[in-house]
């Protein structure tokens, strides 16, 4: 299947800092991209929606300025934490959407985010 | 409102067969995903299904009816490794995601 991969795996930042995360489509072109962020013992929720060379869609209750995301070209799309708290230490997952499947997602590895 | 229903958590045994259900209701729907996700790591993909009927791969079988808002995902020949949890997540209209909590499934020897 196609590959998503996504960077870094984990990463400790201190309290206050920005964090990049970085999601990339290897082998197709994936015109929309999703970011979810999983807390302990729950579900996976959708945080926004990305697609190529426009504005994200944030879901309901997340803070757009504080969760920065990019999709400058068909195969990156960047979630920034800025300015970042203990309380956003989370499992964050992204997942792309082939273009050429329609309704496929590909899942990348996910990060880990601590806060200190 | 959209909803994804599994149950919490089931016991199996080694060797045998479990079935996990999975009942939505969704603006539109565009099809059915079934994610393995062991602890700490990203889920990953199992099955998808979008027209009605029993979709087999290997051990594993994932079924859908659109009429009921229905799917389940079968599992044969248990073995220790399956011990994970289970998603189910529906596509709506937006061709967006709505996940269910997740069914722990735990393998006993």
């Amino acid at each position: 299947g196609a590959v998503v991969s996504q960077h870094p795996s984990r990463v400790i930042c201190k309290s206050g800092t920005s964090v990049k995360i970085e999601c990339r489509s290897l082998d197709f072109q994936a015109t929309t991209m999703f970011w979810y962020r999983q807390f302990p013992k729950q579900s996976l929720m959708l945080m926004a929606t990305s697609n190529e060379g426009s504005k994200a869609t944030y879901e309901q209750g997340v803070e757009k300025d504080k969760f920065l995301i990019n999709h400058a070209s068909l195969t990156l799309s960047t979630l920034t934490v800025t300015s970042a708290h203990p309380e956003d230490s989370s499992f964050y997952i992204c997942s792309a959407r082939d273009t050429s499947k329609d309704t496929e997602a590909f899942f990348g590895q996910g990060t880990r985010l601590t806060v200190v | 409102g959209q909803n994804i229903d599994q149950p919490t958590e089931m016991t199996a045994t080694e060797g045998a067969i479990v079935q996990i259900n999975c009942t939505y209701q969704t603006s539109g729907f565009n099809g059915l995903f079934w994610y393995q996700q062991h602890a700490g790591e990203a889920p990953t993909f199992l099955s998808y299904n979008v027209l009605d009927g029993l979709e087999e791969k290997g051990r594993f079988s994932s079924f859908l009816s659109r009429s009921k808002g229905y799917s389940y995902l079968l599992l044969k020949e248990l073995q220790m490794k399956d011990s994970a949890s289970y998603l189910c997540a529906a596509l709506d209209s937006n061709y967006q995601l709505i996940w269910g909590a997740g069914t722990k499934l735990i393998i006993k020897p």
